[in-house]
């Protein structure tokens, strides 16, 4: 069985500054997502990662993929207050499952 | 292309009531998804169909849960005699079999069993 770990669950961060949120996966899996969710909404698709060493970058954002260390990381350059939301990594199991992690709730602050 | 339509958007019922929750994907996808989500969790995968097919259960999706997809187009989700449990988000999500398969999510149900 997939499990997937997200840290940190939490994220204050300053507007201007970088971070990195994590995402852990227990067996080998093809294909990770990122997704966003604002409150109250549903989940936007940010990033689609196929291979390993994958690197994808929109804006202020930025994924990766390393299949052997069986980590994704998206990484937040410069950080503006409209990126605050809940984001979701979800590796792929099997044919067509995603298995999504906890969440990292992001706000950024003025 | 006018996104993935879940109806209704809210639905309040009593336990042991039957609710029934419907999909409608983007146009020309052949594969739907359904999800759960609690608050403060990602979303839990319940089940999916191509076109018409259903081809994998959670084993979260006990008897009392059964999701069709008749002709391959809208799909529905039934919950017999609900619990309070059952309480959640259900999405529905729809795909196009490729390569770089990216699932569009719909804006949810939200079940709320008094």
């Amino acid at each position: 069985e997939l499990k997937v770990e997200q840290n940190p669950l939490f994220l204050s961060m300053q507007e201007g500054k970088n971070y990195t949120i994590y995402c852990n996966y227990s067996t080998t899996s093809d294909r990770l997502y990122w997704y966003r969710q604002d409150p109250g909404k549903s989940l936007e698709s940010l990033f689609v990662l196929l291979s390993n060493g994958a690197v994808k970058q929109e804006g202020r954002l930025m994924a990766s993929l390393d299949t052997k260390a069986r980590l994704s990381t998206l990484h937040i350059t410069a950080a503006v207050h409209d990126l605050s939301a809940t984001y979701f990594c979800a590796p792929i199991q099997g044919a067509q499952k995603l298995v999504f992690g906890q969440g990292t709730r992001l706000t950024i602050n003025p | 292309d006018t996104g993935v339509s879940q109806n209704p958007r809210h639905k309040i019922t009593k336990r042991g009531q039957n609710v029934t929750f419907r999909c409608d994907p983007i146009s020309e996808h052949n594969r739907l998804y359904w999800y759960r989500q609690t608050l403060g969790q990602g979303p839990e995968f319940l089940t999916y169909f191509q076109n018409e097919a259903q081809l994998e259960k959670s084993r979260l999706l006990s008897d009392r849960f059964s999701a069709e997809r008749p002709k391959g187009s809208f799909s529905t989700l039934e919950i017999q005699r609900t619990e309070q449990g059952d309480s959640a988000m259900y999405l529905c999500a729809s795909s196009l079999v490729g390569r770089v398969e990216k699932l569009f999510f719909g804006s949810g149900t939200q079940l709320s069993v008094l």
